[in-house]
């Protein structure tokens, strides 16, 4: 049973670029979750995705962006890079409908310069 | 809203030695509180949650938690540090609603060094 999958595992970008990243839920999983983990501190949540929809969203500038397919897998898009988005980006599934754990991804390692 | 803070970004035990890692919450209505390890250049796994039932939570390569509500705390301990416990360990707090698995917010983290 394959985990949580993310596509690329690195990327390197320059300011003003745009960026797209992939995650593949856990077979079974209903949900998608990113977080941005800036280096040295912990994962920040940016939003979740259900149904296609964005169900809650953190604190995150609306250069952030996502989606939802109907096979559950997920994308993130950031419009018009800073330095500041510099981070390991991270994918979480989970099944909605129980009290079950969000699983994680490797991450995407996001480099602006 | 619910937060969480991990005392001491730094923790260094030697190898057989008693693993504690410190994390404290806070949260308006009662909580789900994780357990999370990273390894270098790694995703997060989890190690152990709680989630309302037992307040001694037991989870992979012998760590346990115990929840204290009197003192909002959910200490992570293991009794004998292994080499392969070097690693960054997340604690991180949600909410459970109609819409199941709320967002996770976690702590700073704490490195773990072990000394051989």
């Amino acid at each position: 049973d394959a985990g949580v999958t993310q596509s690329p595992t690195h990327l390197i970008k320059t300011r003003g670029q745009q960026v797209t990243l992939r995650c593949s839920p856990k077979s079974g999983h209903d949900t998608v979750s990113w977080y941005q983990q800036a280096l040295g501190q912990g994962p920040q949540f940016i939003f979740q995705y259900y149904e296609e929809e964005e169900r809650q969203r953190g604190n995150f500038p609306d250069r952030f962006s996502g989606h939802q397919f109907p096979n559950y897998s997920s994308e993130l898009n950031v419009n018009a890079l800073l330095l500041g988005d510099s981070a390991l980006y991270l994918c979480a599934s989970s099944f909605t409908r129980g009290l079950d754990t969000q699983y994680f991804g490797p991450g995407t390692r996001l480099t602006v310069l | 809203a619910q937060s969480v803070t991990q005392l001491g970004s730094h923790v260094s035990v030697s190898e057989g030695a008693l693993v504690l890692l410190r994390c404290n919450y806070s949260s308006s209505v009662p909580p789900y509180l994780f357990w999370y390890v990273q390894y270098p250049n790694q995703g997060l796994q989890l190690l152990l949650k709680y989630t309302s039932a037992a307040t001694l939570v037991k989870g992979i390569n012998g760590f346990e938690a115990e929840f204290k509500k009197s003192e909002t705390s959910f200490h992570l301990t293991k009794p004998s540090a292994h080499m392969s416990d070097a690693a960054e360990y997340f604690c991180a707090v949600s909410l459970i609603s109609n819409f199941g698995n709320e967002k996770l917010t976690f702590g700073t983290g704490t490195r773990l060094t072990i000394i051989p």
